[in-house]
């Protein structure tokens, strides 16, 4: 199974900082397998990214996705109030389908 | 644009088989462009893939859980359905369905989830 680790697991910034995501796979990932989701309490997850770098419909493009291998990032360029989330990364380069344990975002 | 809708019981006693069913809002669970899963999230924790079906009635599923689990299609009611055999207290979370595209690998429509609880 493919653990996957996200890093850090809180990140508190201001509105307009960058925030920089982390996701770290037991083993390597392609790319085309590896998607970010976005969760605000009560709600379900969001596609956020796909294939790694790729927006799903509708995501704002200040989310974006980076990485190879074993290291994957989401960045949220510039935060905006409405960005505060548990933001997890996804799997399926291999089965099980995993997920990682979250990383929440706070804005100040 | 796409809806789904879970439903079942929100109390299943320790023991019992939990079962959920997922109506797809339109005909696209025939459509061989996609997969169905079942994700369950725990109260305060993380995400969990139970398991995934196609149209033709394959299926996947997390081998944590296989020996318990059965997912089923039914294409001319537009839903598919979870079972959960043997349920504990540890199974008691909010279930979800939701959509995966071929093309994306990733799920994209969620249903808003089905909180389920495992008590006597």
């Amino acid at each position: 199974e493919i653990v996957l680790t996200q890093s850090p697991g809180t990140l508190s910034l201001s509105p307009g900082e960058r925030a920089s995501l982390s996701c770290r796979a037991s083993q390597s990932v392609s790319s085309t397998y590896l998607a970010w989701y976005q969760q605000k309490p009560g709600q379900a997850p969001r596609l956020l990214i796909y294939a790694a770098s790729t927006r799903a419909t509708g995501i704002p493009d200040r989310f974006s996705g980076s990485g190879s291998g074993t290291d994957f990032t989401l960045t949220i360029s510039r935060l905006e109030p409405e960005d505060s989330a548990v933001y997890y990364c996804q799997q399926y380069d291999s089965s099980p389908l995993t997920f990682g344990g979250g990383t929440k975002v706070e804005i100040k | 644009q796409l809806q789904q809708q879970e439903s079942g019981p929100g109390l299943v006693k320790p023991s019992e088989t939990l079962s959920l069913t997922c109506i797809v809002s339109d005909d696209s669970i025939s459509s061989s462009n996609y997969y169905w899963g079942w994700i369950r999230q725990p109260p305060g924790k993380g995400l969990e893939w139970i398991g995934s079906i196609y149209y033709s009635g394959n299926t996947y599923s997390n081998p944590s859980l296989r020996s318990r689990v059965t997912i089923s299609v039914d294409t001319s009611k537009n839903q598919f359905s979870l079972k959960l055999r043997s349920v504990t207290a540890a199974d008691t979370a909010v279930y979800y369905c939701a959509r995966w595209p071929s093309s994306a690998r990733a799920f994209d429509y969620w249903g808003q989830g089905a909180l389920v609880t495992v008590s006597s």
